[in-house]
């Protein structure tokens, strides 16, 4: 079964420029995760879905961060603009319920110049 | 706020030679602990899930223990294919909110 796809694997831009994290969720599961990782804070949840909808993004930094989930099976993490500390791992994650377990997507690398 | 520590931060291991990683949590209601192994360059893959204090799981040389306040994760007879960084997290019992707290995790390394 296909797991978590994420693209794109690694994106590299100047400072100003609008970035666009794409993620194909397990067929199925309800539930989309978008979490942060970094040496210094660790693994980080942003923002979560269930069923489409938006439930907690109290973890989104600030209003440079968007993100959407249009259907089942798709959803986007935009930053705009970006700047040189958003520059991170970000990582997509998918359960079939909220107190399964979460499965995770290989991640992008974002290096803001 | 829910907390996670995760001690060591590092441990190197000869082949072989057992040891415990451990998670020290605090949450207001547990729902469950969690446990991940990541490799470099790849997303956490999923272990275990643990709900209530005294349950234990199993999986080829790992073994997860659970009391009120820390989980364990014991390594039997570590291989050096056991090296990777093992996460732990905690989800809180608080109605439909399904966060999860991570730790900054345990690098393991395994000498042949």
């Amino acid at each position: 079964d296909a797991g978590v796809i994420q693209s794109p694997r690694h994106e590299v831009t100047e400072m100003g420029q609008e970035v666009t994290l794409r993620c194909k969720p397990i067929s199925g599961h309800d539930y989309l995760f978008w979490y942060r990782q970094t040496m210094m804070r660790g693994l980080e949840l942003l923002i979560y879905f269930n069923n489409n909808v938006p439930i907690d993004d109290s973890g989104m930094p600030e209003d440079r961060f968007s993100a959407k989930m249009p259907n089942a099976s798709f959803s986007t993490l935009k930053i705009q603009p970006s700047e040189p500390r958003d520059s991170a791992v970000y990582f997509c994650a998918s359960s079939s319920a909220g107190g399964q377990p979460q499965h995770f997507g290989d991640g992008t690398r974002l290096s803001i110049l | 706020e829910d907390q996670v520590t995760q001690s060591p931060e590092a441990l190197r291991l000869q082949e072989g030679e057992s040891s415990s990683l451990n998670c020290s949590y605090t949450v207001s209601g547990l729902r469950g602990l969690f446990w991940y192994r990541q490799d470099p360059g790849k997303g956490p893959e999923f272990l275990f899930t643990l709900y209530s204090a005294g349950e234990e799981k199993e999986k080829e040389r790992l073994k997860a223990t659970l009391t009120k306040k820390e989980s364990f994760l014991h390594i039997t007879a570590p291989k050096p294919e056991d090296s990777a960084t093992y996460l732990c997290a905690v989800q809180a019992n608080r109605g439909s909110n399904y966060k999860l707290t991570f730790g900054k995790g345990t690098l393991l390394t395994v000498n042949p």
